[in-house]
């Protein structure tokens, strides 16, 4: 019961950005589009979230088409520690009951020196 | 402390016997969230807290499965006659609020291997 497809695997040239496509055709009204990215051995790691709008923080873009069904995180310079397998997951529906965050599994994306 | 702390970080547990996985999230986070991913997986959902109350249990795969939170702080995920099958690590997550948009924070894990 995935809710988003990614591409496996991608490559990306230290210092050039990154550009991670995630599909999510069937998102409903009031569900987020949430990227979290998860290094070797360690937890998963929060980067960014959104509902429509497009949205920037230090350390990633979140641009949303503006059908909603699919999206872009955008690391502007990628960096060798950036190479990390990277989620992309619709929220639970607010009011569904279920809590059931639902991750996939995800873009390896390795940075190359 | 500064983050979610679990523990052990690794167990190593013989068919059969039973497991204790603890979770310290961050202090004053009410939602709790427990995940399992296999080898070359992606977290699957387990269950989820709000404060002591458990709302979601909807991803536990047995009955074997038995998370608490009894004063709405720390967790413990209960694994009991461990089978092969059971071999991962669990994820624990603690976000602030109790509403679905806001960010997780997640410890580092327990590795559970079942011989």
């Amino acid at each position: 019961d995935a809710k988003t497809t990614q591409p496996p695997s991608m490559d990306c040239a230290e210092g050039r950005a990154a550009n991670l496509p995630c599909n999510h055709s069937t998102i409903s009204g009031n569900e987020y589009v949430y990227w979290y990215r998860q290094i070797h051995s360690q937890g998963p790691q929060y980067i960014i979230h959104g509902l429509k709008n497009n949205e920037t923080n230090e350390m990633a873009s979140l641009i949303i088409t503006e059908d909603r069904k699919s999206s872009t995180l955008i690391l502007p310079h990628a960096t060798l520690r950036d190479t990390a397998v990277y989620y992309c997951i619709v929220s639970p529906q607010i009011g569904s009951g279920t809590y059931k965050y639902i991750f996939g599994t995800g873009t390896r994306l390795k940075v190359l020196a | 402390g500064a983050g979610v702390s679990q523990s052990p970080r690794y167990k190593v547990a013989k068919r059969g016997q039973d497991v204790a996985l603890r979770c310290d999230p961050i202090s004053g986070h009410v939602s709790l969230f427990w995940y399992q991913q296999a080898l070359g997986q992606g977290p699957e959902f387990l269950t989820y807290f709000q404060n002591e109350a458990q709302l979601d249990k909807s991803g536990l795969p047995s009955d074997r499965f038995f998370a608490e939170r009894p004063e709405g702080s720390v967790s413990t995920l209960k694994i009991q006659r461990t089978q092969q099958e059971d071999s991962a690590v669990y994820l624990c997550a603690s976000s602030l609020g109790q509403e679905l948009n806001t960010e997780a924070f997640f410890g580092q894990g327990t590795r559970l291997t079942v011989v």
